[in-house]
């Protein structure tokens, strides 16, 4: 298995702009957590799906920010519009109930800088 | 607020001795986990231990768990350059939330 699969590596963009990030879990898992790492605030959890359906999103900064899975192998966040403190790294991590107390496995991220 | 809070921040040391990282959390719990994280890459799951287990082993590596401190602890035997990375804790919600919440981590660099 390939792991959980996270696009585009690296993102930089201006202010203003829409970022869409992607990401496809582990064929057979289905739970998505979609995550926000900085310095100063570490890893923090935006939002997390259970088949497809949003179980908590108090994570998610602001109306800026969704979440959506079209599939239950594919999710996409979107900031729309960006701004400079979105910078940051994107992780999502996939996990199955069958995965030891929930153990999940996490993408390579995203590291997306707003200018 | 966080969860789990690892001490210390930042751990230096040579090759061949051991690291001890420690983290602290606030709310029961149904397990504890640890995750490693290299630079530039995504968390690795290292080892879970449930909260009825006191220790637990798995090849250098040692977990802890106290939780009438609720406290935890990760050994890392005989260290080596490679294991140079952040550390971090992970708990689990209670009644079996898939939720977990991490701390801020210990980085750990093991010199040659």
């Amino acid at each position: 298995d390939a792991g959980v699969i996270q696009s585009p590596r690296h993102e930089v963009t201006e202010m203003g702009q829409e970022v869409t990030l992607r990401c496809k879990l582990i064929s057979g898992h289905n739970s998505l957590f979609w995550y926000r790492q900085t310095m100063m605030r570490g890893l923090e959890l935006l939002i997390y799906f259970n088949n497809n359906v949003p179980i908590d999103d108090s994570g998610m900064p602001e109306d800026r920010f969704s979440a959506k899975m079209p599939n239950a192998s594919f999710s996409t966040l979107k900031i729309q519009p960006s701004e400079p403190r979105d910078s940051a790294v994107y992780f999502c991590a996939s996990s199955t109930r069958q995965s030891r107390g929930n153990e999940q496995f996490f993408g390579p991220g995203t590291r997306l800088t707003v200018l | 607020s966080q969860q789990g809070e690892e001490d210390p921040q930042a751990l230096s040391i040579q090759e061949g001795e051991n690291a001890t990282m420690n983290c602290s959390y606030k709310t029961s719990i149904n397990n504890l986990q640890w995750y490693r994280q290299n630079s530039g890459r995504g968390l690795v799951h290292l080892i879970l231990i449930r909260s009825n287990e006191r220790e637990k082993h798995s090849g250098r590596l040692r977990v802890t768990l106290d939780t009438s401190k609720k406290s935890s602890s990760l050994l890392i035997t005989a260290s080596r350059a490679a294991d140079t990375a952040s550390y971090f804790c992970a708990t689990d919600g209670e009644g079996g939330s898939e939720k977990l919440v991490f701390g801020k981590g210990t980085k750990l660099t093991v010199n040659p």
